[in-house]
């Protein structure tokens, strides 16, 4: 079955600098990879996703890359701000949608005002 | 409002006592799942459904049973519990169409002491 592994599992980072959360994953067949953010006692939601026949998306501070052949996928986040901080877990699914999924173990994002 | 609606929120137990925690959404999505998060573990899928009567083992689905009797009914059975099974449980629900959201319930934490 799919593995996904996620580094680092903390990260601390200054108000204003940038973020990154690396997630590679073993299962070729996979071909959607979302990422949720998971406040404090709180559900996770979805902030970002990305399919296998794209490169790179950005929606306004945060951005997700893709390399198939590496088979591996990056979360980053410019400016961060103290709202930022929270729990983000990579997800790899190899039918598009959410029948069988795997997620990563999560990195825990400590953004410091 | 659209919502995934987990009961009871918070449950305390003891090894061997049957229980069944509910799950129902209301935005007639065709896919639901079950997790489980412990920490540094992340989320681990335990049984998915893609339709009525249509239900599949995720990664760690020992110990537990689902049933989808309804499309908006998805409850996750614990038989016999074991204190290993102590965790905080996630049901999320999402359409069949693929690259979409997973909504996620508000969780339910489970204690078998």
């Amino acid at each position: 079955g799919e593995n996904v592994e996620q580094h680092p599992s903390t990260l601390s980072v200054q108000e204003g600098d940038s973020a990154v959360i690396k997630c590679t994953y073993s299962d070729s067949a996979s071909n959607y990879f979302p990422w949720y953010k998971q406040e404090l006692g709180k559900r996770p939601q979805l902030i970002i996703d990305i399919r296998s026949n794209v490169g790179e998306k950005k929606d306004q501070r945060i951005a997700v890359t893709l390399n198939k052949t590496a088979k591996h996928f990056s979360l980053h986040i410019t400016e961060t701000q103290p709202e930022d901080s929270a729990v983000y877990f990579c997800a790899a699914t190899p039918s598009g949608g959410y029948q069988k999924v795997t997620f990563g173990t999560g990195t825990k994002l400590q953004v410091i005002p | 409002e659209a919502q995934v609606t987990q009961n009871p929120r918070y449950l305390i137990t003891v090894t061997g006592k049957k229980l069944t925690v509910t799950c129902s959404q209301n935005m007639n999505h065709e896919y639901m799942s079950w997790y489980r998060q412990d920490p540094g573990l992340g989320l681990r899928q335990i049984y998915y459904s893609m339709n009525v009567e249509v239900t599949d083992k995720g990664d760690v689905p020992e110990g537990y049973k689902v049933s989808r009797k309804e499309k908006r009914n998805f409850p996750l059975i614990l038989e016999s519990p074991s204190p290993n099974q102590t965790s905080l449980y996630f049901c999320a629900s999402s359409p069949s169409h693929s690259r979409t959201e997973a909504f996620f319930g508000q969780g339910t934490r489970l204690t078998v002491v």
